[in-house]
């Protein structure tokens, strides 16, 4: 159990275009969900808190038209990379909290690899 | 000084040889404490979970956690060319929306 999704696994799009990732629970419902941003050999930056029904919380420096996020049910959550750059190059991963299990423990999503050029 | 330190290695054993992974934090409203691995682009995946201090085993995994000392630790006995990633430490405490607070991962090479 505990199985979160993520669609497209890599993309690669031309400067100025938008991207849409997608992050579902498979097997739960995620009232929380979280998106992070990985650099190579580094951590992860959590970008943005995204309950369902409500607007996501973001966290310091992160551009917020930029990284639109909506989490419409209790299963999808959506990240949106509007006008991206390639400084927007990245693997983005989410994460769904299964509550009350493990201390609302987060299952991760596999990532996905944007590429912009 | 980071809310989480992980020394990032790299680390290499032999196969079989027991692995000692280490994270050390500063903040003592820490309450939840948890190592995941992570293999080249791929997400994370939860290994263990301890709340609060004490030991807990799963298979070859053993996780301790040292309030007292704002320490933690993952145990991997018999380790297999299999456990060759990068392991992250995250901890939370129950406010702040449970939001983890990352180490920087330590990554494992085991050698057949």
């Amino acid at each position: 159990g505990a199985v979160v999704s993520q669609h497209p696994s890599w993309v690669i799009c031309k400067s100025g275009t938008s991207v849409k990732i997608e992050c579902r629970s498979l097997d739960f419902q995620a009232t929380t969900m979280f998106w992070y941003r990985q650099f190579p050999k580094q951590s992860l930056m959590l970008m943005a808190t995204s309950n369902e029904g409500s607007k996501a919380t973001y966290e310091q420096g992160v551009e917020k038209d930029k990284f639109l996020i909506n989490h419409a049910s209790l299963t999808l959550s959506t990240l949106t990379v509007t006008s991206a750059h390639p400084e927007d190059s990245s693997f983005y991963i989410c994460s769904a909290r299964l509550p009350g299990r493990a201390g609302d423990t987060q299952y991760f999503g596999p990532g996905t690899r944007l590429t912009v050029l | 000084q980071k809310e989480v330190e992980q020394d990032p290695g790299p680390l290499s054993v032999p196969e079989g040889a027991i692995v000692s992974l280490n994270c050390t934090y500063s903040n003592s409203a820490f309450q939840y404490f948890m190592w995941y691995r992570q293999y080249s682009r791929k997400g994370p995946e939860l290994l263990m979970y301890t709340y609060s201090s004490g030991n807990k085993e799963d298979g070859r995994f053993t996780a301790q956690v040292d309030k007292s000392s704002k320490y933690i630790s993952l145990f991997i006995r018999d380790s297999q060319p299999s456990d060759s990633a990068t392991y992250l430490c995250a901890m939370s405490h129950a406010g702040n929306n449970r939001k983890l607070i990352w180490g920087l991962g330590t990554s494992l090479g085991v050698n057949p």
